[in-house]
């Protein structure tokens, strides 16, 4: 059971802007603004595209946006591509551990 | 750029000792700013971080697995590796290792599937 909760999917068209929730507690995403965003295409090692809630590395797409409020962090898309659709996977710090969302699918329609 | 490699069996019986190793190509895994660790897959599920640890050799491990996990570090080598004691069909996944900035998976080996089995 992951210590994260996430939607298991989420759709949407081309251009489209979609939002995926992670659902923690103030122990972990609430209490802390080590919330990360992994993108995973199928078969592949899992990507870092949001870090410390809301910063993005260099070279992710500025179409990706993260927030928080309370104990729920959330990952926005905006103007949905093809190339979007994938797994992504939430994260956040708690007592010295790590803990991941349980992975949201994203299809483009 | 920064690479790392797993490596190690591909299929290990239950109750034994699941073993890994992790080599770091591009950058020192003496570097004071990272921690190093391990995450797992099982086929068709979610993430799971396993541990980490520090160069200096401090560790912090999954609280689930901790009983049965040792990561070690061989900064000689640019090395880290993982041990998975009593294994069992459960912990059939694809092992991830990957560099730390604090807990922020910065960059991640290509994975490598272990299964366990008979």
């Amino acid at each position: 059971q992951s210590a994260l909760t996430q939607p298991a999917s989420v759709s949407g068209s081309p251009g489209q802007s979609i939002t995926i929730s992670c659902t923690g507690t103030s122990s972990d995403v609430g209490g802390y603004n080590y919330v990360s965003w992994y993108q995973q295409h199928p078969g592949k090692a899992p990507k870092l595209m949001i870090y410390e809630v809301s910063n993005r590395p260099s070279g992710v797409s500025n179409r990706f946006s993260g927030s928080k409020s309370g104990n729920t962090a959330s990952l926005t898309i905006s103007g949905l591509q093809a190339e979007d659709e994938a797994d992504y996977y939430c994260s956040s710090y708690t007592s010295s551990s790590l803990g991941f969302g349980g992975g949201t699918k994203l299809t483009v329609l | 750029q920064l690479q790392l490699q797993e490596s190690g069996p591909g299929l290990v019986k239950p109750s034994e000792t699941l073993s890994l190793t992790c080599t770091v190509s591009g950058g020192s895994i003496s570097s004071s700013s990272y921690y190093w660790g391990w995450i797992r897959q099982p086929p068709g599920k979610g993430l799971e971080w396993i541990g980490s640890i520090y160069y200096s050799g401090s560790t912090y491990y999954n609280p689930s697995l901790k009983s049965r996990v040792t990561i070690s570090v061989d900064t000689s080598k640019n090395q880290f590796s993982l041990k998975l004691s009593s294994v069992t069909a459960a912990d059939t996944a694809v092992y991830y290792c990957a560099r730390l900035l604090t807990m922020i998976v910065t960059h991640w080996g290509q994975g490598t599937l272990v299964t366990v089995s008979s």
